[in-house]
């Protein structure tokens, strides 16, 4: 049975990095299968997609994110992490990880997240 | 703003059926498949329908999805008190080249 469980600082000063680790299990995050991904949601806001990651070290970002973002991977560990330099209380939210299938049939190239972790709220304050 | 359109709330009693509907545009759901999500305070989003009209399994057949154009539609019949959750759509964005969300439907059942 597939989890994944997000961890890291619950509260980070503004200005600083936002560092958050996913621990998967009950699959590999080498799977060539899926991708891993990072999503968040603000207080009273929408879902928000922040970036994904392959097993080949391919990594793909929202653009409005992309320059203050990094996912990388702990293969000995299977472990994802998500960094978010330059943090403001505009970047407090609830945190998720998730696994992505992406992949082509006939019928067309679909992509869906079919796993998430319950998610960790991230406090930006001073 | 979310880029896909959902409405805030919605409810129904108990055996009832309910939809919820989701908005986008040709970038994202005219162009591609909407997924649907439930989510329960505190756990994790759970995958309720993929391709449009799709069931994972163990999810139960009171809940079906389809798509029209550049909007999508959650159905979900017999309704349980065990199906009062928020909502969300999903779909994948061309512009963006990355998926979007729809902002939540608190569904209530009464």
């Amino acid at each position: 049975h597939l989890q994944l469980q997000e961890s890291g600082p619950g509260l980070v000063k503004p200005s600083e990095t936002l560092s958050l680790t996913c621990t998967v299990s009950g699959d590999s995050i080498s799977n060539r299968n899926y991708y891993w991904g990072w999503i968040r949601q603000p207080p009273g806001k929408a879902l928000e997609w922040i970036g994904t990651m392959y097993y080949s070290g391919s990594t793909y970002y929202n653009p409005s994110l992309k320059s203050r973002v990094t996912i990388s991977e702990d293969t000995s560990k299977n472990q994802f992490s998500l960094k978010l330099r330059f943090v403001t209380a505009a970047d407090t939210a609830v945190f998720y990880c998730a696994r992505l299938r992406s992949y082509y049939d006939s019928s067309g190239y679909y992509n869906y997240f079919d796993y998430w972790g319950q998610g960790t709220l991230v406090t930006v304050s001073s | 703003q979310s880029v896909l359109t959902q409405p805030p709330s919605a409810s129904g009693t108990p055996g009832q059926r309910v939809t919820i509907s989701c908005s986008g545009s040709s970038s994202n759901i005219g162009t591609n498949t909407v997924n649907w999500y439930q989510h329960l305070p505190g756990t994790a989003p759970k995958l309720l329908i993929y391709r449009n009209n799709q069931r994972p399994s163990g999810v139960p057949d009171r809940f079906s999805g389809s798509k029209s154009g550049t909007s999508g539609s959650l159905a979900i019949s017999g309704l349980l008190s065990e199906d009062e959750a928020a909502y969300y759509c999903a779909s994948w964005d061309d512009s963006l080249n990355g998926p979007v969300f729809g902002g939540g439907t608190k569904l209530t059942v009464l």
